[in-house]
């Protein structure tokens, strides 16, 4: 079946420095799946960040980038200087055609702390 | 805007009781999807529907029924609650059943006694 792996459980970080958040996957689909960033702020739901659907390409919102690496299978996420409102828990997913319509498998989450 | 309600935030229940989950959508959207988060298990996906009346098993979904009788609405059903069990129950919908992009409620938390 699909899988994402998100290495790092908990991540720290000053303010002002930066930041990367590796995501791996593995799809069963015969194509590319499309890959997504999630995240959930302090007492919020979660949210899509950002989405990229062709190989190749970098999606990108809120001073985040990510970049889809079918070569490598990896959509890390990074930013080259965090702010403490970036405190939050950031999910890598993909979604891939399953028997009945598509479905969106997710990593394990890393969570994001920012220093002042 | 769309939202989408689950009820109710908090449950307790206890060991071998039947608990059900609901879950509204005023987006009008084609797909909805139950997931459970687990402390360091990510979200795993229990049951899905593509439309109304449609249910699709997901990973996790021994130990669960689902329900879709209308469009806007969700349920999930946990058939026999584990003691020492806590989690929190994720609704979300899609426009489509290509998953681009999941919409989803604040979350259902669970506790069995």
């Amino acid at each position: 079946g699909d899988s994402v792996t998100q290495t790092e459980g908990q991540v720290t970080v000053s303010e002002s420095k930066s930041l990367i958040i590796n995501c791996t996957y593995s799809a069963t689909s015969i194509g590319y799946p499309n890959l997504f960033w999630y995240v959930r702020y302090p007492g919020e739901g979660l949210q899509l960040l950002l989405k990229v659907i062709t190989a190749g390409q970098k999606g990108s919102s809120r001073g985040f980038e990510a970049t889809y690496n079918k070569e490598a299978t990896s959509f890390h996420l990074q930013k080259a200087s965090v702010q403490e409102s970036d405190s939050a828990v950031y999910y890598c997913a993909l979604s891939d055609r399953g028997n009945m319509g598509y479905k969106l498998t997710f990593g394990t989450g890393t969570s994001l702390l920012v220093d002042p | 805007g769309g939202i989408i309600t689950q009820t109710p935030k908090f449950l307790i229940g206890q060991e071998g009781q039947k608990l059900t989950l609901k879950c509204q959508q005023n987006f009008n959207h084609d797909t909805m999807y139950w997931y459970r988060q687990d402390s360091g298990k990510g979200l795993r996906l229990i049951y899905y529907s593509i439309t109304e009346n449609d249910l699709q098993k997901g990973d996790l979904s021994e130990g669960y029924d689902a329900s879709r009788e209308k469009k806007s609405s969700f349920s999930l059903t946990v058939t026999s609650a584990q003691k020492n069990e806590m989690a929190v129950f994720l609704c979300a919908s899609s426009m489509g059943a290509s998953a681009e992009t999941l919409y989803f409620g604040s979350g259902t938390r669970l506790t069995v006694l």
